[in-house]
């Protein structure tokens, strides 16, 4: 398996220009995250989908953010209109969750967005 | 309010000194878990601890869960510059298909 691969990995945009993050998950996986990680504020959960239906969104900052699901093997995160403050670098993650087990989540390798 | 603490936030050390980082918190948690973030890539999981007390070794790192399950810590012996990277310890929010919440890490590196 490829792992979960993430595009593009790095993006320069102008303040008030859509961005749009894409994100392919693990074949056979059934949940798929969004994070967004800084120096000050590390990791921080923005969404997550469970069998394609978004379950918590409450880490979204604000409404210039929305995440889709289309189907299992494709997610999107776009922010419209991208601000400066949106500079970051944006993790997709997913896992297959079931069981007791705790929850073991495989990365992609991130988007690094610069919005100037 | 940060639900888990980590420290020490930077370490640099030289290759061969041992070391250890910590993870803390006031909640008690089912279980914890450990990834290294290296460089322009995404974390990856080098453990998870599930009972109070628990040790688990990976080579030369060494993991351990409190017995209180609220705290854990990584200890890392004759460090290599291999060993470089983010440690960032996190337990699951909620139910078991929540995700994750993380620390902030502890950014660890290693000179040859």
């Amino acid at each position: 398996d490829a792992g979960v691969i993430q595009s593009p990995r790095h993006e320069v945009t102008e303040m008030g220009q859509e961005v749009t993050l894409r994100c392919k998950p693990i074949s056979g996986h059934n949940s798929l995250f969004w994070y967004r990680q800084t120096m000050m504020r590390g990791l921080e959960l923005l969404i997550y989908f469970n069998n394609n239906v978004p379950i918590d969104d409450s880490g979204m900052p604000e409404d210039r953010f929305s995440a889709k699901m289309p189907n299992a093997s494709f997610s999107t995160l776009k922010i419209q209109p991208s601000e400066p403050r949106d500079s970051a670098v944006y993790f997709c993650a997913s896992s297959l969750v079931g069981g007791s087990g705790a929850n073991v989540l495989t990365f992609g390798a991130g988007s690094r967005l610069t919005v100037l | 309010t940060q639900l888990l603490e980590q420290s020490p936030q930077f370490l640099s050390i030289q290759e061969g000194e041992n070391l250890t980082v910590y993870c803390n918190s006031s909640s008690v948690f089912s279980s914890l878990q450990w990834y290294r973030q290296e460089p322009g890539e995404g974390p990856v999981l080098l453990v998870t601890v599930v009972t109070g007390g628990e040790v688990k070794k990976l080579k030369r790192l060494t993991f351990q869960f409190g017995d209180a399950r609220k705290d854990s810590s990584l200890h890392i012996t004759a460090a290599q510059p291999g060993d470089t990277g983010l440690y960032l310890c996190a337990f699951n929010s909620g139910g078991g298909a929540d995700g994750l919440t993380f620390g902030k890490g502890t950014h660890l590196i290693i000179q040859p």
